[in-house]
């Protein structure tokens, strides 16, 4: 089966700017997680999905970060405007259900941004 | 929320040798504990998990054990290889939520 599928793989913009990151799903997969990656440490959960609602979004910095998965598969996270401190990897991961079943996470290659 | 703890955070061995990672939870709920390999600039893969109704899973030269009065468990890594240097983390979850909380990793490097 085809994996996660992100895009860009790499932004580098500057402080104040706006990026937005794109994630695609595994087919069926209902549940959707953007992760927060600083180099050193391990992922951190920013949002979770389960087909278009938001199961999860404690850890996500509201007043500039913003995630979508309107129709369901595919996601978008953005972030207005990005400070340096967000420099980071940016991982999607998705899993075939979520809530009150545990099943394995599979990750994306991630979108590397930099922020100058 | 859960908070999971991991040490060491670096592992130096050599190769043939075992490597031991350990990593303690604080939520009583959590039943579920993945172990993830990640290689530099790549994506973290599964290698391993465990669920709270079993205290020791192996497959081939990887084990973990849970202890779940403790709230700890652990990565057992025989007969090390160099293709094993990477970053180790391990994570824990509830059914409830299926939400990962990862310890900081374990970056391990198997000497030839």
């Amino acid at each position: 089966e085809a994996g996660v599928a992100q895009s860009p793989r790499y932004k580098i913009i500057e402080k104040r700017q706006s990026v937005a990151f794109w994630c695609n799903p595994i087919s069926g997969h209902a549940t959707l997680y953007w992760y927060q990656q600083i180099l050193g440490q391990g992922p951190k959960l920013l949002i979770q999905f389960q087909n278009n609602g938001v199961v999860d979004d404690s850890q996500l910095p509201k007043d500039r970060f913003s995630a979508e998965r309107l129709k369901g598969v595919d996601s978008t996270l953005k972030i207005q405007p990005a400070k340096l401190e967000d420099s980071a990897v940016y991982l999607c991961a998705s899993s075939f259900l979520g809530q009150g079943h545990l099943y394995e996470q599979y990750f994306g290659p991630g979108t590397r941004l930099t922020v100058t | 929320g859960e908070n999971v703890e991991q040490h060491p955070s670096t592992l130096s061995v050599q190769e043939g040798d075992s490597a031991v990672i350990k990593c303690t939870y604080s939520d009583s709920a959590s039943n579920y504990f993945p172990w993830y390999k990640q290689e530099l600039g790549k994506r973290p893969q599964l290698i391993i998990d465990i669920r709270s109704n079993v205290g020791e899973k192996k497959d081939q030269r990887i084990a973990v054990t849970l202890n779940k009065t403790a709230k700890h468990f652990s990565l057992h890594i025989t007969e090390t290889q160099p293709e094993d240097s990477a970053v180790y983390f391990c994570a824990a979850s509830t059914a409830a939520g299926n939400k990962l909380t990862f310890g900081g990793g374990t970056r391990v490097l198997v000497k030839p």
